[in-house]
């Protein structure tokens, strides 16, 4: 069975500063995606990134980008800048291709403190 | 288009008792998904309509619990004799295609 483990219960940055947040997983597929959805008090997840694991170039989405090691099976989260609406839980998320797309595998999430 | 929205916002009930939750997905969006988010962890997928028809159910969605989507549209999630078990947040999302899932704010159910 599919894993994802976030180890870092909780993290905290500096505005303006840059922090990273770890995710690993554990699948036997060759073919999968993988994400990572923050969400804020409002409890409404909301999509920061999407990589392909058959591509081996890293996303990026404007101040988020990835670090994805495929054979390592890591896949952490990078925010540069940070800003204090970057507070939040963020999840790392494992989806198997083929399967329906919320049919998501999610950590169990890190907690984003950003101090002014 | 004001996007997932889902109702209640908040339910307390007691033990033994049905509780019924809505979700009305974005309008043009034939997909929809509903979770599971226990306190401390991350939503855990529980089943998934295309259109009116269920196409997927997770273990986790015993007999006790039941979705229907019966126009295609919005869609409820049932759970009966309601457990303590079953407290939790039930968030719901919806999609078109391959696109991204948009979700809603969830229901906090508190079984007492």
């Amino acid at each position: 069975a599919q894993t994802v483990t976030q180890s870092q219960p909780e993290m905290s940055v500096q505005e303006a500063e840059t922090v990273t947040l770890s995710c690993t997983y554990d699948t036997s597929e060759s073919d999968y995606y993988l994400f990572w959805y923050k969400q804020p008090p409002s409890r409404q997840m909301i999509l920061v990134i999407r990589q392909e694991a058959y591509k081996q170039q890293n996303a990026t989405e404007n101040r988020f980008s990835v670090n994805f090691q495929k054979a390592a099976k890591s896949f952490s989260l990078k925010i540069s800048d940070s800003q204090l609406g970057d507070a939040a839980m963020y999840f790392c998320a494992y989806r198997r291709a083929g399967g329906s797309q919320g049919n998501l595998i999610f950590g169990k999430g890190t907690k984003l403190s950003v101090k002014p | 288009d004001t996007g997932v929205s889902q109702d209640p916002r908040h339910k307390i009930t007691k033990r033994g008792q049905n509780v019924t939750f809505r979700c009305d997905p974005i309008s043009e969006h034939n997909r929809l998904y509903w979770y599971r988010q226990t306190l401390g962890q991350g939503p855990e997928f529980l089943t998934y309509f295309q259109n009116e028809a269920q196409l997927e159910k997770s273990r986790l969605l015993s007999d006790r619990f039941s979705a229907e989507r019966p126009k295609g549209s919005f869609s409820t999630l049932e759970i009966q004799r309601t457990e303590q078990g079953d407290s939790a947040m039930y968030l719901c999302a919806s999609n078109k295609g391959s696109e991204k899932l948009f979700f809603g704010s969830g229901t906090q159910l508190s079984v007492l």
